[in-house]
C-alpha cells in the first residue's frame, strides 16, 4: 500500500536532547512538508522540501532542522533549542509543487518533553 | 500574508441535522481552497477542494463553494452521522505554492 510512514507514533524527550522523528513516503512524490499541530491552533508549517537536496524554511522553523537526501525521506530533528516542543508533529506529501494539489499526511508523532 | 478563519467548536449536533462549518480566507491572487478531515489520534485526510472561484468540491456527503466574492468556503452537509465526527480544517495554498495555510479547525460532535 501507497502512503506515509511516520515513526514512531509517540515520543519522549528529556530537556535537553536532541530527537529525531522520521516520515518514509512509497508514493514517488516531489515535495515534503513537515507541519506542527497544537490544541486550538490548526497546523503551522516547520519544514518544506520541493526536491531532494533542497529544503526552506516555513513559518516556525527555530528549534528545528531537517534534511533531504533521499526523494522517500523527510527526517524532522527536533533541537534542544526549541523552547516547547511539545506537540502533535504531522509530515506530508505531494505528487509535485503546485497550488492545487492534493496533499497525503502521516499518522503523526506526538512528542512530549518529560 | 495569507490568512484562513474557521468558526469555533466544538460544533454539536444530533444525527441527520444539517451541518455548516463557515470559513473565509485571505490571500492574495487565486489561492486553491481545501477542506481535510482528522480523526481522533490520526493524520488529516483531503475531504475536497475547489481549485477556482465558482468551483463545487464535494464527497461523501459534503460540499464547499469557493465564493471569491466574499472570499468564503463554507463546508456543508445535508444529514450528519455519529461517524462524521472528527476536527475539520479548512486551507488554502496559493497559486504555485503547495504549502499549506490551515485555519485553527472545528471540532464536530454527532450524537445518537
Amino acid at each position: 500500500d501507497g502512503g506515509i510512514t511516520q515513526s514512531p507514533k509517540y515520543l519522549f524527550r528529556k530537556e535537553g536532547q536532541n530527537v529525531t522523528l522520521s516520515c518514509e513516503q512509497n508514493l514517488n512524490h516531489d515535495a515534503m512538508y513537515w507541519y506542527r499541530q497544537d490544541p486550538g491552533q490548526g497546523l503551522r508549517l516547520i519544514y518544506y522540501s520541493q526536491i531532494v537536496n533542497d529544503f526552506q524554511k516555513g513559518d516556525i522553523a527555530e528549534g528545528y532542522s531537517v534534511s533531504r537526501e533521499k526523494k522517500e525521506s523527510f527526517p524532522l530533528t527536533v533541537t534542544s533549542a526549541q523552547k516547547n516542543p511539545t506537540a502533535f508533529y504531522l509530515c506530508a506529501s505531494s505528487m509535485k509543487w503546485s497550488g492545487n494539489t492534493e496533499a497525503f499526511f502521516g499518522q503523526g508523532t506526538r512528542l512530549t518533553v518529560v | 500574508g495569507n490568512s484562513v478563519t474557521q468558526m469555533e467548536g466544538p460544533v454539536t449536533l444530533s444525527e441527520e441535522a444539517f451541518l455548516t462549518i463557515n470559513c473565509t480566507y485571505t490571500a492574495t491572487g487565486y489561492p486553491s481552497l481545501f477542506w481535510y478531515v482528522q480523526y481522533p489520534g490520526e493524520g488529516l485526510q483531503l475531504l475536497l477542494k475547489a481549485t477556482k472561484a465558482d468551483d463545487k468540491g464535494s464527497n461523501k456527503g459534503f460540499e464547499a463553494t469557493y465564493r471569491k466574492e466574499t472570499t468564503s468556503f463554507h463546508l456543508e452537509k445535508g444529514s450528519v452521522q455519529v461517524s462524521d465526527s472528527a476536527v475539520y480544517f479548512c486551507a488554502l495554498s496559493s497559486a504555485g505554492y503547495s504549502t499549506l495555510t490551515f485555519g485553527k479547525g472545528t471540532m464536530l460532535l454527532v450524537s445518537p
